[in-house]
């Protein structure tokens, strides 16, 4: 199965700050979604990029897609403490499934 | 807002033990499913299922089964837990289409094989 591997695997950074994380995959995709995971919880949907868009916002998101590349990245703006988390990319292929990346840990100091 | 539970947020078994881990999601969604998320590997889809009654095997389906009887609920089997089945279970669920829609995730199931 294709899976999405997300680069850097961790970044810190200061509140108020950018903090801009990249996934790259291997085969063609239906669409490609980002998720953030909080300490010891579910993951959560943050955002879906369709194979046929190059970018889309989402209050301080912004995902961009390449699929000359196979490359997309999260881009979050003015970071907040709340932001620290792990994030993790998925490419959607065939049957309704997701490939999920090992994921990226973001600390937010404040 | 969809809700997506799982029946136990921490697990403690035995080697051996028949483990039954259980999801119930309110949305009406046809597929749901079972994910076990190790650090440094990622999730890995166990089993999915697209239907009652109706499963399919993902990336790493050893030593696991699932029961799909009603729409609602998705169980995850562990026949006779072994210490490399500790890990975070992770159960989700979403509507079906052409290509793939967002999955909504529940909180999780910590289960330590002891």
């Amino acid at each position: 199965s294709q899976q999405g591997e997300e680069d850097p695997q961790a970044l810190s950074i200061q509140e108020g700050e950018n903090a801009t994380m990249n996934c790259s995959y291997k085969t063609g995709i239906n669409n490609l979604q980002w998720y953030r995971q909080n300490s010891g919880r579910g993951l959560v949907h943050l955002i879906l990029i369709r194979s046929n868009e190059r970018e889309k916002h989402s209050g301080r998101l912004r995902v961009t897609l390449d699929t000359s590349k196979k490359s997309s990245s999260l881009l979050i703006t003015a970071s907040r403490a709340a932001d620290t988390a792990s994030y993790f990319c998925a490419t959607a292929y065939g049957n309704n499934r997701l490939a999920f990346g090992k994921g990226n840990q973001v600390v937010v100091i404040p | 807002d969809v809700k997506v539970t799982q029946s136990s947020r921490y697990l403690v078994k035995r080697t051996g033990e028949k483990v039954f881990l259980e999801c119930v999601q309110d949305m009406d969604h046809e597929n749901m499913f079972w994910y076990r998320q190790d650090p440094g590997l990622g999730l890995r889809l166990i089993y999915f299922s697209y239907d009652v009654k109706m499963k399919e095997k993902g990336d790493i389906p050893e030593g696991y089964s699932v029961s799909r009887e009603k729409k609602e609920r998705f169980s995850l089997i562990l026949e006779s837990a072994s210490t490399n089945q500790t890990s975070m279970y992770l159960c989700a669920s979403s509507p079906t289409g052409f290509s793939s829609y967002e999955q909504y995730f529940g909180p999780g199931t910590r289960l330590t094989v002891t």
